[in-house]
């Protein structure tokens, strides 16, 4: 298994769906990480979780929800999303809040 | 304001040509600094992470150089290759946990 897996690679969505994104670290990780990359503009910072609690929650809308079971296992619950939504999402993880960044190959989601 | 820059925000260079990139930062008090490579449509690779207290690190015909006083860091690919056309994203993590990226060199390698 490589280091962290993300699943659907690619979603299409109504705006009236539910639809989750998963992420699984197989590195041993204890901080856990989403990020939205649109086109042309800087990585945006969504959640962070450390040790299976939010440590941070970057003003983002209620209509993602993040949830963290365990420290291998992170989720992003969608609902009722916006066409402006439509991005590159991505999970990460590091050892520690202050440790080397390891990604995911992405979530690839579109908003109809 | 804290803020990571990276110019040029394009780069194309004949193959074999060294690859300099620029990263620099409005705040010194860092903690750390790590260097990503992204192939369209794909996650974030990371290349080398260097600590505030050294200077450098080397990764096989990568080094990348820090400089706190000045608020720089430079990624140099030497012998450039085909392969290594890529976003090359930086990322400065500030001393109390902030992580903040930059925007990306998008660099082409002509064969």
């Amino acid at each position: 298994e490589t280091g962290v897996t993300q699943t659907p690679r690619h979603l299409v969505m109504g705006m009236t769906n539910k639809k989750s994104l998963k992420c699984e670290q197989h590195l041993g990780h204890n901080a856990m990480y989403w990020y939205k990359q649109s086109a042309k503009k800087p990585l945006e910072l969504m959640f962070v979780y450390s040790l299976e609690e939010r440590v941070e929650n970057n003003s983002v809308p209620s209509r993602f929800s993040p949830e963290c079971p365990n420290s291998s296992h992170l989720f992003l619950h969608l609902h009722t999303l916006q066409p402006e939504d439509s991005a590159l999402y991505l999970c990460a993880s590091s050892q520690s809040e202050t440790g080397e960044l390891f990604f995911g190959e992405g979530s690839r989601l579109t908003v109809l | 304001k804290q803020e990571v820059t990276q110019i040029p925000a394009a780069l194309s260079v004949p193959e074999g040509e060294n690859l300099v990139l620029n990263c620099s930062f409005t705040d010194s008090a860092i903690y750390n600094l790590q260097w990503f490579r992204q192939d369209p449509g794909k996650g974030l690779t990371s290349l080398l992470l260097i600590q505030s207290s050294q200077r450098e690190q080397t990764s096989g015909r990568l080094n990348a150089s820090l400089d706190k006083s000045s608020g720089r860091s430079t990624l140099y690919i030497a012998a450039s290759q085909p392969g290594d056309s890529a976003t090359y994203l930086c990322a400065v993590r500030y001393s109390w946990g902030k992580l903040q990226f930059g925007a990306g060199t998008q660099v082409v390698v002509t064969p």
